[in-house]
């Protein structure tokens, strides 16, 4: 079983619709839950963090940590078509970041 | 906004050939790291370093790999004899400190090929 797991997409939808990403992870160590933006050729941007279970929100994002059943997920609202990116979902039990492998969201107009 | 600053952009070497990464932290980050991503793979962790030694290295990171931080503010990661199969995008990695150490920003990235 992999470590963190997150399905690649590609994920398409329409403008101001509501996009849920979403990773599974194997590692009850995980304290750290990350959601990073990454454009093609890119370096990863990192657009929110929780620690241990819950939910955080910033503007149209919504990170959710569910450590009971290993799962975490980033939501966002009124997607815009300068969403389009790929988003990457890692964590952390040390420092050391674990990645998945990142779903591809493209917006359309 | 502050920002991890990488050099060069894009490195092309000859297999075998010496090469060495570059990056410039955020200014109070004590905490760096190096990942790296193979075209169309994950993110994969390679090295941390605190406090002027290695913390902890992935087992990619064996004895072809070495960093330092020569003169307390650059961070480089070097690859002595460079392979085929290191041709990837490197990512350079700062945080701050204690618990936030967890919580890491990223470069643009150095594209290496190797031919």
């Amino acid at each position: 079983q992999k470590e963190v797991e997150q399905d690649p997409g590609p994920l398409s939808v329409p403008e101001g619709a509501i996009v849920s990403l979403n990773c599974t992870y194997s590692n009850s160590a995980f304290q750290y839950f990350m959601w990073y933006r990454q454009y093609s050729r890119k370096g990863p941007e990192l657009l929110m963090y929780t620690y241990s279970s819950g939910n955080k929100e910033d503007g149209r994002f919504t990170a959710q940590v569910d450590k009971s059943s290993k799962y975490i997920s980033l939501f966002i609202r009124d997607s815009q078509p300068s969403d389009s990116a790929t988003y990457l979902c890692a964590m952390s039990g040390t420092d050391k970041l674990i990645f998945g492998t990142g779903t591809r969201l493209q917006v359309f107009p | 906004e502050p920002e991890v600053t990488q050099t060069p952009s894009h490195q092309v070497t000859q297999m075998g050939q010496e090469v060495i990464l570059r990056c410039v932290p955020i200014s109070n980050h004590l905490y760096f790291y190096w990942y790296r991503q193979i075209l169309g793979q994950k993110v994969e962790f390679l090295v941390s370093f605190y406090n002027n030694e290695i913390s902890e290295k992935s087992e990619i990171f064996d004895d072809q790999f070495s960093v330092e931080r020569p003169d307390g503010s650059n961070f480089t990661l070097k690859i002595r004899s460079t392979k085929l199969e290191d041709s990837a995008m490197y990512f350079c990695a700062t945080a701050t400190s204690g618990t936030t150490k967890n919580i890491q920003y990223f470069g643009a990235g150095t594209r290496l090929s190797v031919l």
